[in-house]
């Protein structure tokens, strides 16, 4: 497919335990974007990758939250010991280069953690 | 910090109207303005930009942008039930896309 992918799309888990969710980009994006929407709020940045680096890693909430980025495409965003607080969509986007000229981000349709 | 400020509605419209919504932001240097639709349990998309003071249109859809008075607004006229969603304005940050909280609008048939 030609868009944003990513998976798994619903995932509920136990308090405590680990959680990795995956994002494929549009083939060619070099900009990588993960948020966090909680239900009915708005966006919450979490990280930015260009390329594989991440310029700015400050909107992820705690030291459980971690992501990376190999082959400047597929990103992984882990948590670790997860809390009921983590439930939210997690989405990820991607532009084809830095998205604020532009702005225009191409959305994935979002992981949905619950943690029970 | 920047930021950028939405009422989040809802704001209800009935059909065939105007639906008028606001951003206002925070830094007085931001170039670029962007509205996003996303409708519920789906994800954002990006449906106008603008980047001069002025209005710009696109088919039902008009942004407004006055940079003076740092307020941006998208109209919709002739509202269709189908344009029921929120609507997020963002503006560029330096890397990034800053965030509205969003305005959930609702057109009542």
């Amino acid at each position: 497919g030609a868009g944003v992918s990513q998976s798994p799309s619903n995932k509920v888990t136990e308090k405590g335990k680990d959680v990795e969710l995956r994002c494929d980009p549009i083939s060619g994006h070099t900009a990588l974007y993960w948020y966090r929407q909680s239900l009915g709020q708005g966006l919450e940045f979490l990280i930015y990758f260009q390329g594989n680096s991440a310029p700015d890693k400050s909107g992820l909430p705690s030291d459980r939250f971690s992501a990376e980025r190999t082959g400047g495409s597929v990103s992984t965003l882990t948590i670790q010991r997860t809390q009921q607080e983590d439930s939210a969509v997690y989405l990820c986007a991607s532009s084809l280069a830095q998205v604020t000229n532009t702005g225009e981000l191409f959305f994935g349709e979002g992981s949905r953690l619950t943690v029970l | 910090q920047k930021e950028v400020e939405q009422n989040s509605g809802p704001l209800s419209v009935p059909e065939g109207a105007i639906a008028s919504l606001n951003c206002t932001y925070s830094d007085r240097v931001s170039q670029s303005f962007f509205w996003y639709r996303q409708y519920s349990g789906k994800s954002p998309e990006l449906i106008m930009s603008i980047y001069s003071n002025g209005d710009k249109e696109d088919g039902r859809f008009t942004a407004q942008l006055n940079k003076a008075s740092q307020y941006v607004s998208l109209l919709i006229r002739d509202s269709q039930p189908s344009d029921s969603a929120t609507y997020l304005c963002a503006v560029n940050g330096n890397y990034q896309l800053i965030w509205g909280a969003g305005t959930k609008l609702i057109i009542k048939p």
